[in-house]
């Protein structure tokens, strides 16, 4: 049973305009969010994170929104450059039980057009 | 340099053979983990290590072990190599500190190995 779903396998954005990425959990012991971005022969790097005592993170282009009640989280990068495309990987812990375990969606490859 | 190294980068096996990754860190990080990416899909993680003496499975070791051989260094083998552990193999490490509420600290990665078993 997947905890982090990704339901998008891919997204392609025209260059300037906004990428919305998004991300559902089921366990609602989770209550720390993160995104990784990877690039090809590369391993993941983190991006952006969130908490669940907040429903909002931003940095820079890219802002991570939280909505409890509705288990769901997206990532909005504004503008989109072409260098974000990349898989976007969502990733989820029950870090306040002191787990340092990640769980993580299947990814959404981006794409963004110049 | 990279802080976190592994190697092979790619590795051609046979069903049967014993293999073994490596992965070593310079971030000075007490915890380390292995994860597999298959196709299409997210990491999974195989096992984890909060200090040389506390080793962990995690949601898929069965097939693999693991060695930490010091605060920089965590091994992942596979005693008998089948064909379905082929697969993108990566290491992370993450701080100690503190966590819950508003903090967290987040895992950094490798680069990957990839590994196919024939």
């Amino acid at each position: 049973d997947q905890q982090v779903k990704q339901n998008s396998p891919s997204l392609s954005v025209q260059e300037g305009r906004i990428s919305i990425l998004n991300c559902d959990y089921t366990n609602s012991m989770f209550d720390y969010f993160l995104w990784y971005k990877k690039y090809p022969a590369e391993g993941p790097t983190f991006l952006i994170s969130i908490s669940s005592i907040k429903d909002k993170n931003e940095d820079g282009r890219f802002t991570v929104f939280l909505n409890k009640s509705a288990k769901h989280l997206s990532l909005h990068i504004v503008p989109s450059q072409p260098g974000d495309s990349a898989v976007y990987f969502c990733a989820a812990s029950e870090a306040g039980a002191g787990s340092y375990q990640l769980t993580f969606g299947k990814g959404t490859k981006l794409s963004v057009i110049p | 340099d990279a802080d976190v190294t592994q190697t092979p980068r790619n590795r051609i096996t046979k069903t049967g053979k014993r293999i073994m990754l490596e992965c070593s860190q310079t971030k000075g990080h007490d915890r380390m983990y292995w994860y597999r990416q298959d196709p299409g899909l997210g990491l999974q993680l195989i096992y984890y290590s909060f200090d040389v003496k506390d080793i962990n499975k995690g949601e898929i070791s069965d097939g693999y072990s693991v060695s930490r051989q010091a605060q920089a260094k965590f091994s992942l083998s596979l005693e008998s190599a089948i064909p379905n552990q082929t697969a993108l193999y990566f290491c992370a490490t993450s701080d100690a500190g503190t966590s819950g509420g508003d903090s967290y600290n987040e895992q950094f990665f490798g680069p990957g190995t990839r590994l196919t078993v024939l």
